[in-house]
C-alpha cells in the first residue's frame, strides 16, 4: 500500500519568513495530494490540493508543488503570520479508486512573532 | 448549509462500558471514515464504508465496529472501552473515492 512520509515534525519560524513542508510518496500510481491545516481542538481542514497533471499550484500566500518522477511534494507558505502556526498533515490516493487517503505524520509549524 | 457533525464533543466513560460516537453528514457523500488522533501517530484509520450496508476495517480496527444503515450517518461503538481507546476521534466524508475528505470537529474520549 502507500506510505507518506512528512518532514519536519516541528517547524517554527519568524514572522513574515517563509514555510516549508516535505511529503514523499510510496506508490507512483497515487494521482491526488491533498494539504490540511488542523487548528487546535478543530478537526483538520483542506487548505490546497494538487492532481498529478500540474506542476504547482498557488492560493494567495500557500503553493504546492509536486515532482511526480521524485514521487514528493511540498507545501510553501509564505509571508508568515501568527494564524499559521497549526498542524499541517499531507496525504496522498488515488482518485478514483477504492484506495483512501494515506496521510503523512503531521508537521507542527510555530510562527514567532 | 451542508457540513459533518459529531456527538457528543466529549465523554468521560469506565473500562469495560459500551460506548457509540455519533458521526452526521449532510452532504449526501457516498465515503464515510472514522479516524483515531493519538499524540505522535498523526490520524490512524479506523473503519470506513464506501455506501450503506458497506463497512470495511482500517489499521487500528481491534474493539472498534461500524455499521451504515443510511448514506447520512456512520456510528463508531467501542463494544467494552479499553484505557487504550482514550483519544480523539474525528469523522469525515467524501464524494469520491480517494477524493477530498471533510472532517468533523472531534470527540474527546476519556477512558477511565
Amino acid at each position: 500500500g502507500e506510505n507518506v512520509e512528512q518532514h519536519p515534525s516541528t517547524l517554527s519560524v519568524q514572522e513574515g519568513d517563509s514555510a516549508v513542508i516535505k511529503c514523499t510518496y510510496s506508490d507512483s500510481a497515487s494521482n491526488y495530494f491533498p494539504w490540511y491545516k488542523q487548528e487546535l481542538g478543530k478537526g483538520p481542514q483542506l487548505i490546497i490540493d494538487i492532481r498529478s497533471n500540474v506542476g504547482e499550484k498557488k492560493d494567495q500566500r500557500i503553493a504546492v508543488t509536486l515532482n511526480k518522477t521524485a514521487k514528493h511534494f511540498s507545501l510553501h507558505i509564505t509571508e508568515t503570520q501568527p494564524e499559521d502556526s497549526a498542524v499541517y498533515f499531507c496525504a496522498a490516493s488515488l482518485e478514483g479508486s477504492a484506495r483512501q487517503l494515506t496521510f503523512g505524520s503531521g508537521t507542527q509549524l510555530t510562527v514567532l512573532p | 448549509d451542508a457540513e459533518i457533525t459529531q456527538s457528543p464533543r466529549h465523554k468521560i466513560t469506565e473500562t469495560g462500558r459500551q460506548v457509540t460516537l455519533a458521526c452526521h453528514q449532510t452532504w449526501n457523500h457516498n465515503n464515510m471514515f472514522w479516524y483515531r488522533q493519538d499524540l505522535g501517530h498523526g490520524l490512524r484509520l479506523i473503519h470506513y464504508s464506501y455506501g450503506v450496508h458497506d463497512t470495511n476495517k482500517g489499521e487500528v480496527s481491534d474493539g472498534y465496529s461500524v455499521s451504515r444503515s443510511n448514506t447520512e450517518d456512520l456510528p463508531l461503538t467501542l463494544e467494552s472501552a479499553a484505557s487504550s481507546q482514550t483519544s480523539v476521534y474525528f469523522c469525515a466524508s467524501s464524494r469520491a473515492a480517494g477524493g477530498t475528505q471533510y472532517f468533523g470537529p472531534g470527540t474527546r474520549l476519556t477512558v477511565l
